[in-house]
């Protein structure tokens, strides 16, 4: 089973319309969970992190329910400009200095 | 905003030669970083790197690969002998602090493996 799984998409969204996506996780050793954002060819940008109680940046919403396993995004009134691949991560605790584990990403592309 | 440089950008290398992929991490930052993604899938972890050795490595990490900081701000990666599936993009990453929330990437570098 892969460790962090999520829906490859594409999502195609209208712009100004609301998506939403999820990744799920099979280590719950992992500490703490976090959206990254993937343009072609490019790093991982950080997006957010995602908290149990859920949080907000804007027009983003994480949520992690630890339960489940599971971790959410939404994204309200979609911009052309995230149109990008979203990426699931955990961390996991090292000796020195933690682990990213990166899901497969989630292709979203906002369309006029 | 303190960023991290990695160079070449695009590396081609011959099956069997040696490469060596530079990183200057953010200049306070502790803890160093290699993953690599190979088109069309995941990001995944190589190596940590904290306090002048390696902390943590994947598998992926055989003997083919090393990691050295050789003075007080670059980082490098070698591969010994590339093989074809070594061709990927490397990402070099560092951090203040063992939260992710202070992970930096770099730009990557291309290595294509001809």
């Amino acid at each position: 089973r892969k460790e962090v799984e999520q829906d490859p998409g594409p999502f195609n969204v209208p712009e100004g319309a609301t998506v939403a996506f999820n990744c799920t996780y099979s280590n719950s050793a992992s500490q703490s969970f976090f959206w990254y954002r993937q343009d072609c060819r490019k790093e991982p940008k950080l997006l957010m992190s995602v908290y149990s109680s859920g949080n907000e940046d804007g027009r983003f919403t994480a949520q992690l329910n630890r339960a489940s396993q599971y971790i959410s995004l939404l994204i309200r009134d979609s911009k052309l400009s995230d149109s990008a691949t979203y990426l699931c991560v955990g961390e996991l605790p090292g000796a020195a200095g933690n682990k990213l584990t990166f899901g497969g990403g989630t292709r979203v592309l906002v369309k006029p | 905003e303190p960023e991290v440089t990695q160079t070449p950008s695009h590396q081609v290398t011959q099956m069997g030669q040696e490469v060596i992929l530079r990183c200057v991490p953010i200049s306070n930052h502790l803890y160093f970083y290699w993953y690599r993604q190979i088109l069309g899938q995941k990001v995944e972890f190589l190596v940590s790197f904290y306090n002048n050795e390696i902390s943590e490595k994947s598998e992926i990490f055989d003997d083919q690969f090393s990691v050295e900081r050789p003075d007080g701000s670059n980082f490098t990666l070698k591969i010994r002998s590339t093989k074809l599936e070594d061709s990927a993009m490397y990402f070099c990453a560092s951090s203040s602090g063992t939260g992710g929330y202070g992970y930096t990437f770099g730009s990557g570098t291309r290595l294509t493996v001809v």
